[in-house]
């Protein structure tokens, strides 16, 4: 257990579905991050929020709607997805962004997502 | 840009055997290095960082690896492998620059999968 609960663990949607990625730290850290792993690539960093203001988005498509609405708490809203969206969407947490020494970051475990 | 890149994406060795995870990184400003690993159905922890100081770092789970600035390297090594130890192993790193449009973020290798046999 790293403090860094997802939920669902996993999840199969069609393309013209809607489903929300939750994800909830307890380390009482002021940073999060969302990671896309996909099969045969790099980790991908998505979006970054800190104290609940975005401050990274990685050209991520608009089909993926990041939220904070507070220092524990992360979603990713998910709307007419493609097949190549399928992939592990990692969260992570830390304990602040940017500072000189690099904070070390704490994930969950990950949804398994499926498009159809 | 900074870029990773791990030689190898698997590497099989014997229980009791040395483990020798290779990771070669770019980056045009001294840089923070990490390896975190990754058990099936689990997220990633980290394993160990370099940021300053000692070349030799020492981790969790009896693994170590050595920041070479000459040869930009930031190999992970343990001496006598376990069957535990089976995961996928992922270097990182992470600018130090504050002026820097890389600073405060991780940029990953493409992982190693470690399998260990009996």
């Amino acid at each position: 257990e790293t403090g860094v609960t997802q939920t669902p663990r996993h999840l199969v949607m069609g393309m013209t579905n809607k489903k929300s990625l939750k994800c909830e730290q307890h380390l009482g850290h002021n940073a999060m991050y969302w990671y896309k792993q996909s099969a045969k690539k790099p980790l991908e960093l998505m979006f970054v929020y800190s104290l609940e203001e975005r401050v990274e988005n990685n050209s991520v498509p608009s089909r993926f709607s990041p939220e904070c609405p507070n220092s524990s708490h992360l979603f990713l809203h998910l709307h007419t997805l493609q097949p190549e969206d399928s992939a592990l969407y990692l969260c992570a947490s830390s304990q602040d962004w940017g500072r000189g020494l690099q904070e070390t970051q704490y994930f969950g475990p990950g949804t398994r997502l499926l498009v159809l | 840009a900074q870029s990773v890149t791990q030689l190898g994406s698997h590497v099989s060795v014997s229980e009791g055997a040395l483990v020798l995870l290779r990771c070669n990184y770019s980056s045009s400003v001294p840089p923070y290095l990490f390896w975190y690993v990754q058990y099936p159905n689990q997220g990633l922890q980290l394993l160990l960082k370099y940021t300053t100081g000692a070349t030799l770092v020492k981790g969790i789970n009896g693994f170590e690896a050595e920041f070479k600035k000459s040869e930009t390297s930031f190999h992970l090594t343990k001496p006598s492998a376990h069957m535990s130890d089976a995961a996928e192993y992922f270097c990182a790193v992470s600018d130090s620059n504050a002026g820097g449009t890389s600073y405060g973020k991780l940029t990953f290798g493409q992982g190693t999968i470690l399998t260990v046999h009996p």
